[in-house]
């Protein structure tokens, strides 16, 4: 199995900060790798597909980066509705490994 | 765009089968792959493994033989079921899809708790 490792497991940030996230995979895969939000009580939502490519709908202060086997989630600017944890996943093999979380929090 | 729900037991006893079924609506369950994912209280998540519209499945090693994943096309419906269960089995259960990679559309989760 592909070994998905975040970090950190946590952050505090305040609005208006600059928040990166990274996820190290235990072996290449390739740009295979997506970013979800979750907010408490709800299902995780898609933010980034393909390392890279945001989603319809979401805010362009995200931004997406890496290749090979590591990987950065950017949050520029951050806002009131951007504390949530978030997650990385790939999808190069089965099965499927999420990153453990980090939690953005005030 | 694809709206997904989950149902089935809140409650399910340790030892016993825990079984839930997804019901997609808003679109086609053709020819599509969909999955499930798990999360227990306060952890990450997990992929349980997923189904093509014909049947055929891939499911996680870490479970493989306690899962049995089944579609029916006539209800755009699939099925999971959890052979044997424990505590760590407790989760909130989410069905997703069309799997493509990534998890676009997801369920709202329902929560299963193993006990007694």
């Amino acid at each position: 199995d592909i070994q998905m490792t975040q970090s950190p497991s946590s952050v505090s940030a305040s609005v208006g900060d600059r928040v990166t996230i990274t996820c190290r995979a235990s072996q290449d895969i390739s740009s295979s790798l997506a970013w979800y939000q979750q907010k408490p009580g709800t299902a995780p939502k898609l933010l980034i597909s393909s390392t890279s490519r945001l989603q319809s709908s979401v805010p362009s202060r995200f931004s997406g980066s890496g290749s090979g086997a590591d990987f950065t989630l950017t949050i520029n600017s951050l806002q009131p509705e951007d504390f949530a944890t978030y997650y990385c996943q790939q999808g190069n093999s089965f099965p499927v490994t999420f990153g453990g979380g980090t939690k953005v929090e005030i | 765009q694809v709206q997904l729900q989950e149902s089935g037991p809140g409650l399910v006893r340790p030892s016993e089968t825990l079984s839930l079924t997804c019901t997609v609506s808003g679109g086609s369950i053709s020819p599509y792959y969909w999955s499930w994912i798990r999360q227990p209280p306060g952890k990450g998540l997990e992929w349980i493994g997923l189904i093509y519209y014909t049947g055929t499945t891939n499911s996680n090693p870490s479970l493989k033989s306690r899962v049995t994943i089944s579609v029916d096309k006539s209800k755009s419906q699939f099925s999971l079921s959890l052979s044997s269960v424990t505590a760590a089995d407790t989760a909130v259960y989410y069905c997703t899809g069309p799997h493509t990679g990534v998890f676009l559309n997801w369920g709202r989760g329902t929560l299963v708790t193993v006990s007694s």
